[in-house]
């Protein structure tokens, strides 16, 4: 397995340009989430989902678009990219009881370092 | 609203010492977890913990669960140079188990 993989590793962005970050997993999780984190901040909860075709927002949603067509995608949208999304922004995903694996766990993605200028 | 706080912040050990990293979460939650952060990587999951009195250990990391108090312990035993990393608490909320809220981390230096 591959686990939770996230494209790009790295992105520079100009104000008010839009981008996709990807997120993909192969552990058959229906939960899904997007965090950012920011220096002395932790991180902090976008938006997530409990299964395909359901969303709901975080802590931080303001700025960033979500869905989920299938299983194992769990795309962020950025519509337009200011400089206060400046980020590392990371892709997680957890089973459920009724998947293989360790349900209890949440695995985390390798992340995506964006800049916007 | 949910909030978790960990303390300390900061901290720098010599190699050999003992200490303590707290997490206290404002409100009832099923699952806590421990990660480790190494610079400029991904997070490392090191424990989750279930139940009141909860109690976890992998090698010189310890990690404990009091529900009614609403504090986890992360606790370190005779420090080594390789513990030096960015240890976070996260909480889950009942039945949102995809949902985690994040301490702010405990930066930890060892020194020889």
């Amino acid at each position: 397995n591959a686990g939770v993989t996230q494209t790009p590793k790295f992105q520079v962005l100009k104000t008010g340009q839009s981008m996709t970050l990807q997120c993909a997993q192969d552990m058959n999780h229906e939960y899904m989430s997007w965090y950012r984190q920011d220096p002395g901040m932790g991180l902090r909860l976008i938006h997530y989902s409990v299964g395909a075709g359901i969303t709901d927002q975080g802590e931080v949603p303001n700025g960033y678009n979500v869905s989920r067509s299938t299983t194992e995608d769990f795309p962020l949208r950025l519509l337009s990219a200011a400089p206060s999304q400046t980020s590392v922004y990371f892709c997680a995903s957890k089973g459920t009881s009724g998947t293989r694996g360790i349900y209890n766990e949440q695995f985390f993605g390798p992340g995506t370092r964006l800049t916007v200028l | 609203e949910l909030k978790v706080e960990q303390n300390p912040l900061f901290l720098s050990m010599q190699e050999g010492k003992n200490y303590t990293i707290y997490c206290n979460y404002s409100t009832t939650s099923d699952r806590l977890y421990w990660y480790r952060q190494d610079p400029g990587k991904s997070l490392e999951s090191l424990f989750v913990l279930l139940s009141n009195g909860a109690v976890k250990q992998e090698g010189r990391l310890m990690a404990s669960l009091d529900t009614k108090a609403r504090l986890s312990t992360l606790h370190i035993t005779a420090a080594v140079h390789d513990l030096s990393a960015t240890y976070f608490c996260a909480v889950s909320l009942y039945n949102q188990g995809g949902k985690l809220i994040f301490g702010q981390g405990t930066e930890l230096s060892v020194k020889p």
